[in-house]
């Protein structure tokens, strides 16, 4: 079956430029989440939906960023005024509701460039 | 403040040869402990995970030992082959929640 789709796969942008960044999670996963990943660093946790919830936004590093979920699917993550220290790849991951413990499932990712 | 601390950065193996990784975490309330590995341009995929009532679990040529009172677990790679050249990722939730990672391992087996 299809996995965790991201888009685009590379984006470069000049600094000052707003960015969108989409996530399509595997069909019937309810969990979404957003990490960073900075060149050689682990993933950092940015926000997380869960159904219907209220989504935990405590990662996101400024007020520039920002993320919604529509139809409890596609995810958008989006960044103002893009700042240099933004460059990095961004994954999405998604999880199934039911179960204890179900693994999050990453897409590849996009990696963002501000020039 | 990283909440889980891996260790080496990066280490060079011969294949056949064993490699073993090594995780620390802070969080009593953590319960869940995955590794993931990841290729160059690729996301992380689960390798394998364990739950702290378990003080190991084995699948395949990769092992997770699980110390509770230490608060430490580390992955072990038998018979290590070319193909296993990746970086690993620990990690660890609460639940089901956001996991931490580890700052990760690059892994390169040498043929």
């Amino acid at each position: 079956g299809a996995g965790v789709s991201q888009s685009p796969s590379n984006k470069v942008t000049e600094k000052g430029k707003d960015v969108e960044l989409r996530c399509d999670p595997i069909s019937g996963h309810t969990a979404l989440y957003w990490y960073r990943q900075s060149l050689g660093q682990g993933l950092e946790f940015l926000i997380y939906f869960q159904g219907n919830s209220a989504p935990d936004k405590s990662g996101l590093p400024s007020d520039r960023f920002s993320a919604e979920r529509t139809g409890g699917s596609v995810s958008t993550l989006t960044i103002q005024r893009t700042q240099q220290e933004d460059s990095a790849v961004y994954l999405c991951a998604s999880r199934p509701a039911s179960g204890r413990n179900q693994p999050q499932h990453f897409g590849d990712g996009t990696r963002l460039s501000i020039l | 403040q990283q909440q889980v601390k891996q260790s080496p950065q990066s280490l060079i193996v011969q294949k056949g040869g064993i490699s073993i990784i090594n995780c620390a975490y802070e969080n009593t309330a953590f319960d869940y402990f995955p590794w993931y590995q990841q290729f160059p341009g690729k996301g992380p995929a689960l390798l394998i995970a364990i739950r702290p009532d378990v003080s190991e679990k084995k699948e395949g040529r990769f092992t997770i030992s699980f110390n509770k009172s230490a608060k430490q677990f580390s992955l072990h790679i038998m018979d290590s082959q070319p193909g296993d050249s990746a970086t690993y990722f620990c990690a660890a939730s609460k639940g089901d929640y956001k996991l931490s990672f580890g700052a990760g391992t690059t892994v390169t087996v040498r043929a």
